[in-house]
Parts: C-alpha cells; sequence; structure tokens
C-alpha cells in the first residue's frame, strides 16, 4: 500500500522550455502533497507545499512563478518549471501524506530526473 | 526553526554486524521522526517511523529510539546484509508546521 508514482522519471528538454512532472497517489487519496528538490549527494529540500483545492505554500527562496504547483485532486499534483534553464536540472521528487497531521507517514515518488541542455 | 544533525555522514560494516545512524533535533515541539531509505535513482522509502509518546520501536531487524529529553533519535539495523547498502536519511515534524525536515543523509556501505 501507499504507493506513489511520479512521472516522467527522465526528461531532457532545450533551455527555455517548460517541464510539467505528475505526481499521483495510486491507492489512497492524499490531502498534501509536497515537492522536493535533491542535488547529488545531498539531502532533500522542500520545495513547496500543496493541498487538494488551494494555492501551494513555497518555501523561502522559491520562485512561485517558476515552478507552478497544481493539486486539482486528491490523488494528483503537478509541479511545472516554467522557462527552464541550466541551473534547473535536478532531481525532484513528490511526496504524499494521507491524513493532515504532521505525524502522519509522508510516501516518495521515485523523483523526475530532470537535464536541461 | 526546526534543524536536524545526523551523523555519521559514511558508515561501513562487515556483513552481519550492527549499524548504528544517530540524529539529533532542536525543536522540542517536533513529535514525528520517520527515517529513510533511498537507493541509487530512487525516491526514499519509509522504513520505519515513531511518534513523541514512545520510546523505541521495532520492525524486524531494524529499531528506533526516541530521546525526548535529550533530543536525539537513532536508527539501529542488526544483522545487515548487502541489501542493506543506500543512503539513510532521518527527519523531525514539527507539530506546527507539519513538514518533515531532513538530516544530512548516511550513506551506509555493506561489505559482503
Amino acid at each position: 500500500g501507499a504507493v506513489v508514482s511520479q512521472h516522467p522519471s527522465w526528461v531532457i528538454c532545450k533551455s527555455g522550455t517548460s517541464v510539467k512532472i505528475e505526481c499521483r497517489s495510486l491507492d489512497f487519496q492524499a490531502t498534501t502533497m509536497f515537492w522536493y528538490r535533491q542535488f547529488p549527494k545531498q539531502s532533500l529540500m522542500l520545495m513547496a507545499t500543496s493541498n487538494e483545492g488551494s494555492k501551494a505554500t513555497y518555501e523561502q527562496g522559491v520562485e512561485k512563478d517558476k515552478f507552478l504547483i497544481n493539486h486539482a485532486s486528491l490523488t494528483l499534483s503537478t509541479l511545472t518549471v516554467t522557462s527552464a534553464h541550466p541551473e534547473d536540472s535536478s532531481f525532484y521528487i513528490c511526496s504524499a501524506r494521507a491524513g493532515p497531521g504532521g505525524d502522519q507517514p509522508q510516501h516518495f515518488g521515485d523523483g523526475t530526473r530532470l537535464s536541461i541542455l | 526553526g526546526e534543524n536536524v544533525e545526523q551523523h555519521p555522514s559514511t558508515l561501513s560494516v562487515q556483513e552481519g554486524d550492527s549499524a548504528v545512524i544517530k540524529c539529533t533535533y532542536s525543536d522540542s515541539a517536533s513529535n514525528y521522526f520517520p527515517w529513510y531509505k533511498q537507493e541509487l535513482g530512487k525516491g526514499p522509502q519509509l522504513i520505519i517511523d515513531i511518534r513523541s509518546n514512545v520510546g523505541e520501536k521495532k520492525d524486524q531487524r531494524i529499531a528506533v529510539t526516541l530521546n525526548k529529553t535529550a533530543k536525539h533519535f537513532s536508527l539501529h539495523i542488526t544483522e545487515t546484509q548487502p541489501e542493506d547498502s543506500a543512503v539513510y536519511f532521518c527527519a523531525a515534524s514539527p507539530t506546527n508546521t507539519g513538514k518533515l525536515i531532513f538530516g544530512q543523509g548516511t550513506t551506509l556501505q555493506v561489505k559482503p
């Protein structure tokens, strides 16, 4: 149980294009989803928190116009990297939490490796 | 805000030995402490978690202990196997934010 699917797993695109990443909870409803960024050999850095049907809350330093987050249903959240540039290249990982409490487990997808040429 | 320190950054053990990874946190309001295992190119996988009303939890070869007074918690893996080799992350979740604050990670290598 508690499977989170993330798609695509790997994407290469040209500088200036926009890329959409999907995060789906397959066997549970996720009231809250999170988006993280991870650089090589480093820890996970929280980018934003999204609750179904409301606007995402971004962490300090994360550009909300660059990283658009939509959480339209209890099983789907999307992250769109707009006008991507080489410095946006990274490993992006989503997680989903079934309950509203912070003591409920977060289950992670397998990440999306984004490479901007 | 919450800050989580994790040690050691790398750990090498012989197959069959035990491995211990330690984390400290700063925010006394944190009440949830999960541990994740991340294999290369994959997302983190929840392996065990503990809440602040419990001092110890065990699941087969994996155990976690929590000392709220000292604000530290530890992961114990017994009878290690080569497939335990991965990066392990601890995290803490303050009640007022519900976010996970991660430690820096520990690369565990189990030598056959």
